[in-house]
């Protein structure tokens, strides 16, 4: 089957730095997807990986290893308005995605 | 300007009953999507039309039933509601479901309680 593995929750504090790792098993890989959801909101797209390697954007770094299947979500210089769910999402080899629980980030000041 | 837009944004109705929800994309998109989040917080995809077409039917009971009356528009109807349907139910949309670099925008959801 196909699985999409985050922790339930982190803790960080306001100003630091937090890694959100996402584990996946898929039929096929094209491409992953890091979303932000605030509660009681829509999703909302946050960067993709379809390489290898690290892509910034800003606060945010989204780190990709295919022969792992591993991700990472890097936030840095974090704000309360970090506070969210953030899910990670694989699109598989017919092109569906297939998503995570998603990982609850907790900032305290 | 609202990309996604469903409605209700609440719908609160007796087991049993048939509702509707509806979600319109006014981006230009060909590609648009029902899922369902449920309190675990999964997403998960139910279905999906690519210019008005069924493209992806995942194992939902037959009582829920997509309508796409263009590519602007997909509608969900569910009939005889049972208890566990009650979720939130998100529409989004795409411009092509094959674009390598594809991100999918979503509507803001419709909280569905079956009492």
């Amino acid at each position: 089957g196909q699985n999409i593995d985050q922790p339930t929750e982190m803790t960080a504090t306001e100003g630091a730095i937090v890694q959100i790792n996402c584990t996946y098993q898929t039929s096929g890989f094209n491409g992953l997807f890091w979303y932000q959801q605030h509660a009681g909101e829509a999703p909302t797209f946050l960067s993709y990986n379809v390489l290898d390697g690290l892509e910034e954007k800003g606060r945010f770094s989204s780190f990709l290893s295919r022969s792992k299947g591993y991700s990472y979500l890097l936030l840095k210089e974090l704000q309360m308005k970090d506070s969210a769910s953030y899910l990670c999402a694989v699109r598989d080899s017919n092109y569906q995605l297939i998503w995570g629980a998603g990982t609850k980030l907790i900032i305290k000041p | 300007d609202t990309a996604v837009s469903q409605t209700p944004k609440y719908l609160v109705t007796q087991m049993g009953n048939d509702k509707s929800i509806k979600c319109e994309q006014n981006l230009g998109h060909d590609t648009m999507y029902w899922y369902k989040q449920d309190s675990k917080k999964f997403l998960k995809i139910m279905f999906s039309y690519n210019n008005k077409e069924l493209i992806i039917n995942e194992t939902v009971p037959n009582r829920f039933s997509p309508k796409s009356p263009d590519k602007a528009h997909l509608n969900l109807h569910i009939n005889s509601l049972e208890l566990g349907d009650s979720a939130v139910y998100f529409c989004a949309s795409s411009q092509d479901w094959r674009e390598s670099v594809e991100t999918q925008y979503f509507g803001p959801g419709t909280r569905l309680l079956v009492l």
